[in-house]
C-alpha cells in the first residue's frame, strides 16, 4: 500500500465553526508533513512530524492545531478560521524525516472558509 | 536556505512535441533532486528523481538531467500526449537534518491535441 489517504475531500465551514482534516497512510512512514497550497501556488510547508513528535512548526497561526494519535495517522484541528485559509490542505509521508527520497503527498483537502 | 528557481511558468506545445523545464538551485550540498506532476483536483506526484550521483535518468518518456557544477537540473518530456497536461513542480531539499523540499513556484504544461 503506497497511498497518502485524505479526509474530508471537500469542507466549507464559517468562521466560528470547528473541524478536523484527517490523514492517514500504512506504508511505515516516520516523518509526516502538512502543507498548504493556494491555487497556481507550490505546497507551502506548516507542520513535520517525526516519529510522532512535532519538529517543524513554520510559524503557522495558533487557529491550526496538529496531533499525530498515531505513527500511521495525522490530524489538523481547525478553528475560527479566516476566509484567506481557504486552499488545499495536503498531506505527505516520508520514510523518515532525514531521508532525502520520495515524498509521498496525499490527494488534499479543498477547504472553503466563508 | 535553499533557494529554488524553476522557468517557464506556463509552457504550451502540441501534442508529440518535446518539453523542457528547467530549475536552478542555490544551495551546493544539495543532493537530491524530484520532480512532481499535479493534476487539476489532485496532491503532487513523483513522477522522477535524481540524486547528486548521476547526472541523467530516463523513465520512458521522461528524462531528468542534473548540472551540479551549474547547480540547475532540467525535466525533459518527450512525444507529448495532452494527459501529460499538468502542473509540475521541481525540488531540491533544504539543508539540515528533516526533510524539507524547496519546491519551485510550478510550471503549468499544456499539450494542444
Amino acid at each position: 500500500d503506497t497511498e497518502v489517504t485524505q479526509t474530508p475531500k471537500h469542507l466549507v465551514m464559517g468562521m466560528t465553526n470547528k473541524k478536523s482534516l484527517k490523514c492517514e497512510q500504512h506504508m511505515g512512514h516516520r516523518a509526516m508533513y502538512w502543507y498548504k497550497q493556494k491555487a497556481k501556488k507550490p505546497p507551502e510547508l506548516m507542520f513535520v512530524y517525526s516519529y510522532e513528535k512535532l519538529s517543524i512548526n513554520e510559524s503557522v497561526p495558533s487557529r491550526f492545531s496538529p496531533e499525530c494519535p498515531n505513527s500511521s495517522l495525522l490530524n489538523l484541528h481547525l478553528h475560527a478560521l479566516q476566509p484567506e485559509d481557504s486552499a488545499l490542505y495536503l498531506c505527505a509521508s516520508t520514510h523518515r524525516d532525514s531521508s532525502r527520497g520520495e515524498q509521498f503527498f496525499g490527494p488534499g483537502t479543498r477547504l472553503t472558509v466563508l | 536556505g535553499e533557494n529554488v528557481e524553476q522557468h517557464p511558468s506556463t509552457l504550451s506545445v502540441q501534442e508529440g512535441d518535446s518539453a523542457v523545464i528547467k530549475c536552478t538551485y542555490s544551495d551546493s550540498a544539495s543532493n537530491y533532486f524530484p520532480w512532481y506532476k499535479q493534476e487539476l483536483g489532485k496532491g503532487p506526484q513523483l513522477i522522477i528523481d535524481i540524486r547528486s550521483n548521476v547526472g541523467e535518468k530516463k523513465d520512458q518518456r521522461i528524462a531528468v538531467t542534473l548540472n551540479k557544477t551549474a547547480k540547475h537540473f532540467s525535466l525533459h518530456i518527450t512525444e507529448t500526449q495532452p494527459e501529460d497536461s499538468a502542473v509540475y513542480f521541481c525540488a531540491a531539499p533544504t539543508s539540515g537534518g528533516s526533510y524539507i523540499p524547496t519546491f519551485g513556484r510550478g510550471t503549468s504544461l499544456i499539450v494542444h491535441p
